[in-house]
């Protein structure tokens, strides 16, 4: 039953490592959105998809590269992961004007 | 430059307690400004939702008011509980495309016995 939901919930990987994300949303939403948010708990946008295209991508490094194989799904895939990327990053969906649904967030450590 | 900036930082009270947080934002063009409340361990979910025309609006014990002059706004939380130890968190949205959201940085709150 769960609206937006992640996998993994942890992810503890080496530096230089690719590795993938994966969100699924079942309430039907257009909109699809992945957020880091740092050790200080800012949340910050990263990429939003409209019904599969791309809308929003914000200043983030081309090791990031979302993935939309159709509206119900997001993943993020990340190439050659450096110490910096560690964070909790999180996953929501929306309805045109409606607050965003989250999902409870991918706990990425860095070693 | 887009900004919400959220006071106090973080905020002890006993429980049963009142207590109200506050949010300033210069986002521009405003369309809409939301609460959400984030349980440690979990992501955020949304409280309230205010356009520019409404300047106050409630959810259970939770409380939203809009200034959209002084571009402010509060959550006024009444008689809290345990449960409303979270961060709760003030995010603008500017009109536009994209639906996009100014987030502040959360106002961390802990309610004891």
């Amino acid at each position: 039953d769960t609206a937006v939901s992640q996998t993994p919930k942890y992810l503890v990987t080496q530096m230089g490592n690719d590795k993938s994300i994966k969100c699924e949303q079942n309430l039907g939403h257009d909109t699809m959105y992945w957020y880091k948010q740092d050790s200080k708990k800012f949340l910050k946008i990263m990429f939003s998809y409209n019904n599969k295209e791309l809308i929003i991508n914000e200043t983030v490094p081309n090791r990031f590269s979302p993935k939309s194989p159709d509206k119900a799904h997001l993943n993020l895939h990340i190439n050659s992961l450096e110490l910096g990327d560690s964070a909790v990053y999180f996953c929501a969906s929306s309805q045109a004007g409606q607050p965003q649904h989250f999902g409870d967030g991918t706990r990425l450590s860095i070693l | 430059k887009n900004q919400v900036e959220q006071s106090p930082q973080s905020l002890i009270i006993l429980e049963g307690k009142n207590c109200t947080l506050q949010c300033n934002y210069t986002v521009s063009p405003f369309s809409n400004l939301r609460w959400y409340k984030q349980d440690t361990g979990r992501g955020p979910v949304s409280l309230t939702i205010m356009t520019f025309s409404e300047n106050t609006k409630s959810n259970g014990r939770y409380t939203a008011t809009l200034d959209a002059d002084t571009k402010q706004s509060s959550l006024h939380i009444t008689a809290s509980q345990l449960s409303d130890s979270a961060s709760y968190i003030c995010v603008v949205s500017a009109m536009g495309g994209g639906n996009k959201l100014t987030f502040g940085t959360g106002t961390q709150l802990k309610v004891e016995l």
